[in-house]
């Protein structure tokens, strides 16, 4: 069975400040990991994903974040938060080995609220 | 390209009353997923279509149904509607190559 977690319901940081939004997994094998973004009353949009390779991964907006699969994690991070950053966030992760369905398993989201 | 679509936006309905979801995504994407919103929950997935004609169940599949005719098309089916139903519904899909899941921009249900 594969899982996330993200531990923080909310994540508040000061405009200009750097941001990091935690996320936790589990799964048998080796790991697809994604971010998404969820702005109000909107859709989840994709932010970045690690799949093999380099365990830094840049996505869209600014947005990186580090797979440590010693520590099974992959927070997602920011340098310098900007206000419209202010959304939800998904982390959700995939085992590589299983069935072909390319099921994903979510965690339960992450508030980020960005301070002017 | 529209990507993926869903509609209605809204909808009240009643208990016990019935109603389709539609989803519909023109990127020819193979894998299509229908999800349900709670508050704080996350996404939990609801069922599955790994192409024309092929349908599973995923976690929380009570009170729903699928079918999928064409690539194109998801519909998710409510048959006697409960307060419980009371959600926000997204449909998504992916070639399945790339993993990236593709959202529609969400069904807001209310049962009452």
């Amino acid at each position: 069975a594969q899982s996330v977690a993200q531990p923080e319901d909310q994540v508040n940081v000061a405009e200009g400040n750097p941001l990091t939004v935690k996320c936790t997994y589990s799964v048998s094998g080796n790991p697809y990991l994604f971010w998404y973004v969820q702005y109000p009353n909107r859709g989840l949009q994709f932010l970045l994903k690690y799949i093999t390779g380099d365990n830094l991964v840049k996505g869209s907006y600014g947005f990186e974040a580090e797979f440590n699969k010693s520590q099974t994690s992959f927070h997602l991070k920011k340098p310098s938060a900007l206000v419209s950053d202010s959304a939800l966030y998904f982390c959700a992760v995939r085992d590589s080995s299983g069935a072909g369905s390319y099921q994903l398993t979510f965690g339960k989201g992450t508030k980020l609220s960005v301070i002017p | 390209n529209a990507g993926v679509t869903q509609t209605p936006k809204f909808r009240i309905l009643k208990i016990g009353q019935s109603m389709t979801l539609q989803c519909t995504q023109d990127m020819n994407h193979n894998y299509m997923y229908w999800y349900r919103q709670d508050p704080g929950m996350g996404l939990k997935l609801i069922y599955y279509s790994v192409g024309a004609g092929i349908t599973d169940k995923g976690e929380v599949p009570n009170g729903y149904n699928v079918s999928r005719s064409t690539t194109e098309d998801f519909p998710l089916r409510l048959e006697l509607a409960a307060p419980s139903q009371t959600s926000v519904y997204f449909c998504a899909s992916t070639t399945g190559f790339s993993d990236t899941q593709y959202f529609g921009p969400g069904t807001r249900l209310t049962v009452l």
